[in-house]
């Protein structure tokens, strides 16, 4: 089993929608979450980094932590064409400097 | 956010020569790290740069494959020697923040033939 489970997808959807990405974890000790954005032939973008469990927002992007079921959520509003790239989660455990990252999911969104 | 930049962007290499990619920081960091994306996984690190001592290399990663330099805290090479096609990636450096966040380069596509 890997330590970061993430559907690597395509996801598509229409303009405007709300978006859903998840990522599940294996490992309760990790500490800190976050979720990157890549586009095509970049290098990955920090999107979001939330401690422990709970939500944080951050303009249309809200990042959703639930340790106790070992799942982290990012939430698109109004998703626009622009969103449309690959997104990883990554996570590390307290005083560590490694981070673990899914695999990523392919979002696409249609005009 | 950060500007970290990478040479070369992207480079076609033949089996058993070795290339070294070079990665620059716009500010003096502690921690600078290299990773490895290959088509369909995750990021994957394969050591911790740092300065003025050796790399510390992850596991099913060795010096000898994958030597690193850090002359400077803002300037980190990655040589990946010896290479055969299993060696086509993306290679990524990035740096640790001091809120413990990480800041990635735009990484090296490297294709070796």
């Amino acid at each position: 089993q890997k330590e970061v489970e993430q559907d690597p997808g395509p996801l598509s959807v229409p303009e405007g929608a709300i978006v859903s990405l998840n990522c599940t974890y294996s490992n309760s000790a990790f500490q800190y979450f976050m979720w990157y954005r890549q586009y095509s032939r970049k290098g990955p973008e920090l999107l979001m980094y939330t401690y422990s469990s709970g939500n944080k927002e951050d303009g249309r992007f809200t990042a959703q932590v639930d340790k106790s079921s070992k799942y982290i959520s990012l939430f698109i509003r109004d998703s626009q064409p622009s969103d449309s790239a690959t997104y990883l989660c990554a996570m590390t455990l307290p005083k560590e400097y490694k981070y673990i990252f899914g695999t990523g999911t392919r979002l696409k969104v249609l005009a | 956010s950060a500007v970290i930049s990478q040479k070369p962007s992207r480079d076609i290499c033949q089996r058993g020569t070795s290339l070294t990619i070079q990665c620059q920081v716009d500010s003096q960091v502690t921690m600078m790290f290299w990773y490895r994306q290959q088509p369909g996984q995750s990021l994957t690190l394969i050591a911790t740069a740092n300065q003025g001592s050796e790399a510390t290399y992850e596991s099913g990663f060795v010096i000898d494959k994958f030597p690193i330099s850090r002359p400077n805290l803002t300037f980190s090479t990655l040589t990946v020697s010896n290479m055969s096609p299993e060696d086509s990636s993306i290679y990524l450096c990035s740096q640790a923040r001091p809120d413990d966040t990480q800041y990635f380069g735009p990484g090296t596509r490297l294709t070796v033939l």
